[in-house]
């Protein structure tokens, strides 16, 4: 099935661990972006990627690496995590102008979400 | 980028309508106006989307003012399940520049 794929759903980290969010899309989308989401609060964007290869920062990147060696994914990284980075985490991605469409129009695609816990 | 206001929240009876304002008084003329929302925590859901004209779908209908200076999204007949935040997001002419949240209408459908 077309779509965007999050992994871990679920993860407990401690302070100063890292890890790796996953994201990949099947939909051969040129954008990418992540998104965080605290208890209460809208959306805020981390990092964001429009193809292989290039990336750049969002209202939030402090303490996030993101790398996009291929289309299809798209990792964020958290170097030393920190309670502060406890939030559920959105993976999205959309096409560039011109690629066919798969789905509903040109819209934007949202994974379920990676809940995040830093004890 | 053009920036979005919308109220904190609604509440509506179910089986009326729903009516979501939105305003967005810097819209470019290239940019389009999309509607999400986010049921309990799962990924944001693509309702509609329009640039000038209204548009309607099997979800929604979509009002953009002449002007293009606001909006409403219209659900025709609220159910419980509707009950969620719902996002009005002005989508950039460049496809290649990030799209920005605001915080939402929490809509709360009430029997």
């Amino acid at each position: 099935n077309a779509g965007v794929t999050q992994t871990p759903k679920f993860q407990v980290l401690k302070t100063g661990q890292s890890m790796t969010l996953q994201c990949a899309q099947d939909m051969n989308h040129e954008y990418m972006s992540w998104y965080r989401q605290d208890p209460g609060m809208g959306l805020r964007l981390i990092h964001y990627s429009v193809g292989a290869g290039i990336t750049d920062q969002g209202e939030v990147p402090n303490g996030y690496n993101v790398s996009r060696s291929t289309t299809e994914d798209f990792p964020l990284r958290l170097l030393s995590a920190a309670p502060s980075q406890t939030s559920v985490y959105f993976c999205a991605s959309r096409p560039a102008p011109g690629q066919p469409n798969i789905g509903t129009g040109n819209t934007i695609y949202f994974g379920e979400g990676s809940w995040l816990t830093v004890v | 980028d053009a920036k979005t206001t919308q109220p904190t929240s609604m509440d509506c009876a179910e089986g009326r309508a729903a009516n979501l304002p939105c305003n967005h008084s810097t819209i470019s003329g290239n940019e389009y106006v999309y509607w999400y929302r986010q049921i309990h925590s799962q990924g944001p859901q693509y309702i509609i989307h329009g640039l000038k004209n209204n548009e309607t779908n099997e979800m929604a209908s979509l009002i953009i003012t002449e002007d293009r200076k606001s909006s409403t999204l219209i659900l025709p007949h609220a159910t419980l399940r509707d009950t969620a935040v719902y996002y009005c997001i002005v989508r950039p002419f460049r496809w290649n520049t990030p799209l920005v949240f605001g915080k939402g209408t929490r809509l709360s459908v009430i029997a």
